[in-house]
């Protein structure tokens, strides 16, 4: 049962334009989303984080938006650099859950 | 501080024999959690253990699969008899008290890719 859904399997986007990651879930009780950043070869890493009590949070280029009556959230990352080519996973908890769910994925390419 | 520290970073099995993945959390984290990685696909929760507990074996395979974190030395995800279906990136996550109570965000080790010929 997948409640983490990233339904874009890859983005391209140009440099210094605003890159746009999209995120649904399902399951209402779910009280923290989180993105990780993975390069190839290497672990998932933080980026980013929001309480399900808030509905944006900004962390210099990266900005996470949550529509909690649309289940969806949205990651923005602007102005978008060749060093944020990697796979962006959205990932999600309840306060009942031991782990994280992770969605699928998207790759992202910034291209010069 | 090191980090989450996984080892080896690459094993090549052949059908039939056993893979031993290897993860020591980050210096005082004592909640492990193994996730997998299948070609194309996302990170899936395999366990969550305690020092010297399983308190989550949800997403792990009925059989030949087990997961161990000892009290001393590192956690250890073992597959019996693997199969070429097992190739996979696997990725182990520390955190210093458990999701449920608090902690945000969990720390991951580089991974072990295994390739089962």
């Amino acid at each position: 049962d997948q409640q983490v859904k990233q339904n874009s399997p890859s983005l391209s986007v140009q440099e210094g334009r605003i890159s746009i990651l999209n995120c649904d879930y399902t399951n209402s009780m779910f009280d923290y989303f989180l993105w990780y950043k993975k390069y190839p070869a290497e672990g998932p890493t933080f980026l980013i984080s929001i309480s399900s009590i808030k509905d944006k949070n900004e962390d210099g280029r990266f900005t996470v938006f949550l529509n909690k009556s649309a289940k969806h959230l949205s990651l923005h990352i602007v102005p978008s650099q060749p060093g944020d080519s990697a796979v962006y996973f959205c990932a999600a908890k309840t306060d009942s859950w031991g782990k994280l769910q992770f969605g699928a994925g998207t790759q992202v390419v910034v291209t010069p | 501080n090191a980090g989450v520290m996984q080892n080896p970073r690459h094993l090549v099995r052949r059908r039939g024999q056993e893979a031993r993945l290897r993860c020591s959390p980050m210096k005082g984290h004592s909640h492990v959690y193994w996730y997998r990685q299948l070609p194309e696909e996302g990170l899936k929760f395999m366990v969550y253990l305690q020092k010297e507990n399983i308190i989550d074996e949800s997403g792990m395979p009925k059989e030949r699969f087990s997961a161990e974190f000892p009290k001393e030395g590192p956690s250890i995800l073992r597959i019996q008899q693997v199969v070429r279906g097992d190739s996979a990136a696997y990725f182990c996550a520390s955190s210093p008290i458990p999701l449920r109570q608090g902690a945000i965000q969990l720390f991951f080790g580089s991974g072990t890719q295994l390739s089962v010929l």
